[in-house]
């Protein structure tokens, strides 16, 4: 059965502490893999697409990776602003996203 | 340029009423998107429209439903509602051609 499944649930760092949120996926066929960030009572916020293992994005403290079993999102020294929730998405079937149920991330300062 | 608009973005209705949630998606995205957004379930894909057709439909009652109009703009209804309809509704635009989609802050939607 395609699933995507996020760890942990929830992470709770010091600013400056580095860390890496998971996000694997059973899929046939990937047609990409999506990072969303989403802040309390907001949508969420595209921000990265990854489409083939090896490849990497960076924005700012956040570097996206991808292997052909899961993916994996890295934030360097975290500042309090980077506190949010991280979704990761891949497309099953026509025009629909799977969301995984997402890592709550809390950077204390 | 403006982003993905959804109105309201708050609702309380009470069991048994309908419910029409509006989404303007961001100009020229052809594509909208309709998610369900609940602490238990996460987001969970109700349909997804294109020029005016449903293109995918997620597993949900047939008490929801939508549509979409020629500017794209989108509509959905939610008929006789039920206290796990709570939750929050969210709208998602592309150009139509890829998976890019851009979300917009929601309805939230209340039943008592």
């Amino acid at each position: 059965e395609d699933q995507v499944t996020q760890s942990p649930e929830a992470l709770r760092l010091q600013e400056g502490e580095s860390s890496s949120l998971n996000c694997s996926y059973t899929v046939s066929g990937l047609r990409g893999l999506f990072w969303y960030r989403q802040d309390p009572g907001k949508g969420p916020e595209f921000l990265f697409t990854l489409y083939s293992a090896g490849e990497e994005k960076e924005k700012e403290r956040l570097k996206a990776t991808l292997t052909k079993k899961e993916s994996f999102l890295h934030i360097t020294a975290p500042k309090p602003e980077d506190s949010a929730t991280y979704l990761c998405a891949v497309p099953l079937g026509d025009y629909k996203l799977s969301f995984g149920a997402g890592t709550t991330v809390t950077v204390r300062a | 340029k403006a982003g993905v608009t959804q109105t309201p973005r708050y609702l309380i209705k009470t069991r048994g009423q309908q419910v029409t949630l509006s989404c303007s998606p961001i100009s020229g995205h052809r594509s909208v998107s309709w998610y369900q957004q609940t602490p238990g379930q996460g987001l969970q894909f109700l349909f997804e429209y294109f020029s005016e057709t449903q293109r995918n439909k997620g597993n949900f009652p047939g008490r929801f439903s939508g549509r979409q109009f020629s500017n794209s703009r989108s509509e959905m209804n939610v008929s006789t509602l039920e206290l796990g309809d709570s939750a929050l509704y969210l709208c998602a635009s592309s150009p139509g051609t890829s998976y890019g989609y851009t979300f917009g802050s929601g309805t939230r939607l209340t039943v008592v």
